[in-house]
């Protein structure tokens, strides 16, 4: 079975603290996503990455940055949090595209900005 | 722009019942479909996958694709309580970007 971890189930952190979730994968999958979620919202894109080293802004980057230094790792990063970045994350991570688009998702990270 | 429509609901079904949840995409060259459930809190779940036109089943759950009229649906027979979540309807296109595009889901609620 695939494994998609993330580093915290649930995080408080202040306005302007900057901020770091992980999320590491077992299934050598080449492509890894960050997605946030919130309701009526659906799930956003923020960003992906299709290989190490490598990365692609989803729909909403603005105020975020990521880390792909590992295949099996994939770090979102909030360099200056605000209120507005509260939100459920969900990492996620799917095998080359010309198998399949499947997407495994991790348990998800509650983040509250205070 | 690519689009995934699901009625938000919620939609809800005695137990034991025919649950029965749809989904319209715009993209007419979409290939690959899939349903993930979420329950409330916590992410989501594959449960089926589905790449040719017809019925898919999996235990309780079927689901059934129809590329002419963009449309892929999923049934869940017997419902049960324990079912009670929101279904997301994913649609991806084989060739182009390989990211999925989520609708935003139908809330199932199955009352005893």
């Amino acid at each position: 079975d695939v494994k998609v971890t993330q580093s915290s189930r649930y995080l408080v952190k202040r306005t302007g603290e900057k901020v770091f979730l992980e999320c590491v994968q077992d299934m050598d999958h080449e492509n890894m996503f960050w997605y946030r979620q919130d309701p009526g919202l659906g799930l956003r894109l923020i960003y992906f990455s299709y290989d190490v080293k490598m990365k692609e802004k989803g729909d909403i980057p603005e105020g975020y940055s990521v880390s792909r230094e590992k295949k099996e790792r994939f770090s979102l990063i909030l360099e200056s949090a605000s209120t507005n970045q509260t939100s459920m994350y969900l990492c996620a991570s799917s095998p080359p595209r010309a198998v399949s688009y499947e997407q495994y998702f991790g348990p998800g990270t509650r983040l509250t900005v205070t | 722009q690519k689009e995934v429509e699901q009625n938000s609901g919620p939609l809800s079904v005695p137990e034991g019942a025919i649950a029965s949840l749809n989904c319209t995409y715009s993209d007419r060259v979409s290939q690959s479909f899939f349903w993930y459930r979420q329950y409330s809190g916590k992410s989501p779940e594959l449960i089926m996958s589905i790449y040719s036109n017809g019925d898919k089943e999996d235990g309780r759950f079927t689901a059934q694709l129809n590329k002419a009229s963009q449309y892929v649906s999923l049934l869940i027979r017997d419902s049960q309580p324990s079912d009670s979540a929101t279904y997301l309807c994913a649609v991806g296109t084989l060739g182009g970007s390989y990211i999925p595009t989520f609708g935003r889901g139908t809330s199932l609620i199955v009352h005893p």
